[in-house]
Formats: C-alpha cells, sequence, structure tokens
C-alpha cells in the first residue's frame, strides 16, 4: 500500500463546475497536510495547507480534512482552465516527519 | 524576497559521470529538502538537512549524498550517473523542523538532468 494514494486522472471537469481531488494517507500518526499545484514543465506550488479536522477556505479552493477516515480533499470552485494542472497532496508530521507526497492528480478544466 | 534558487537549470551528461547540484534556499530558512521526479515515480524524497547535519533520508543508493553549508546553501551529487537518474530534481526550503510537520516547504525551479 502505498504511503499517499491520489488517483491519477486525468479528472475532466467543465469550466465554471467543481474539481473534487483526493487523498488518503496510510500514516495514522500524520498531523499535516498539504496541496501543491504543478503547472508542466514546473516546480510545485503550495496552494493550501490544513491541520485540524473540518473544511479551511481559501478564495475558490476548500481543502478537507477527515483524520478518522485518513482522508484529505481539495475543492475548486468555479473552475477556470487556468487550473489545469497536475495536484500534489503531501502529508507529513507522520513517525519520521518527512514529506510523503503522492503521485498527483491531473486536472484538465474544459472551456 | 528571493525564493529558492536552484543551479543549475539544465544539464547533460553520460553514464558513469558525477553530477553536483545547488540550492540556495529562501533568506532565514535553514532547512533544504531534495526530491527526484519522474514521469513513472512522481516525487521520492532523497534527504533532508537541517544545520548542516541530515535528518532524513529517502530509499535511494548510496551514489546520491547531499551536504548543508553553515550558509544553509545545499548541495547534491550524484555519482557513477545512470540513464535511470534523468529526472527533475527539486529542491525544498523551509524555516526548520516543527511539531506535527508543520513547516511549508517551498520549492525551487529544479535542475533538468539528462543522461545520455
Amino acid at each position: 500500500q502505498k504511503e499517499v494514494e491520489q488517483n491519477s486522472g486525468p479528472l475532466s471537469v467543465p469550466e465554471g463546475a467543481i474539481a473534487s481531488l483526493n487523498c488518503t494517507y496510510s500514516d495514522r500518526g500524520s498531523q499535516s497536510f498539504f496541496w501543491y499545484r504543478q503547472y508542466s514543465g514546473k516546480s510545485p506550488e503550495l496552494i493550501m495547507f490544513i491541520y485540524s479536522n473540518g473544511d479551511k477556505e481559501d478564495g475558490r479552493f476548500t481543502a478537507q480534512l477527515n483524520k478518522a477516515s485518513q482522508y484529505v480533499s481539495l475543492l475548486i470552485r468555479d473552475s477556470q482552465p487556468s487550473d489545469s494542472a497536475t495536484y500534489l497532496c503531501a502529508v507529513s508530521g507522520g513517525g519520521t516527519y518527512k514529506y510523503i507526497f503522492g503521485t498527483g492528480t491531473r486536472l484538465k478544466v474544459l472551456a | 524576497k528571493a525564493g529558492v534558487t536552484q543551479t543549475p537549470r539544465y544539464l547533460i551528461k553520460t553514464r558513469g559521470q558525477q553530477v553536483t547540484l545547488s540550492c540556495s534556499p529562501i533568506s532565514g530558512h535553514r532547512s533544504v529538502s531534495w526530491y527526484q521526479q519522474t514521469p513513472g515515480q512522481g516525487l521520492q524524497f532523497l534527504f533532508e538537512y537541517f544545520s548542516e547535519t541530515q535528518r532524513n533520508k529517502g530509499n535511494f543508493p548510496g551514489r546520491f549524498s547531499g551536504r548543508q553549508f553553515s550558509n544553509s546553501r545545499s548541495e547534491m551529487n550524484v555519482s557513477t550517473l545512470e540513464l535511470g537518474d534523468s529526472a527533475l530534481y527539486l529542491c525544498a526550503s523551509s524555516l526548520g523542523p516543527s511539531p506535527g510537520g508543520k513547516n511549508i516547504q517551498y520549492f525551487g525551479a529544479g535542475t533538468r538532468l539528462s543522461v545520455l
């Protein structure tokens, strides 16, 4: 079982729709969760972090964390073609305190 | 404030050679992590340095090594290059260890290494 799992996609959504990206993790001791966006040929860019159960909103982005079920999700409201990228989930604060990344979900927003 | 600076941006080497990559973290950041990114494997953790000490190490062979200097700049070295070492090497800096792993990592633009 991979430590951090994401569906590789591509996830295709029409412009203006809500994109929902999911991530599960195996280390129950994990405490910190991050979402990075990576455009093709570029480096990852942090868009959200969440530490507590529940929802955290920032503009069009909402991160949701459920530690009991060991999943974290990212919702993108009013998706735009410029949101088309790979979204990486990262988990930290477990036994080794390393960042563990998922392989990413490729999102395509169709104009 | 300048971001994370990685040099060089591109490298072409041949099998058997060695290579050194450099990373200058954001001013005030004392932790540097290195990752290898390939299309099939995603982001793989190489190692992390804090205050010139290696804190964590990923599952890579001993050909991959690194170090950190007193000014927090870091270098990683790959010896006896293999074709499979072709990848994007990313450096990320953060303030340093924090309880619960809450240190936020910021990435440099990366060094793209091609091994022929």
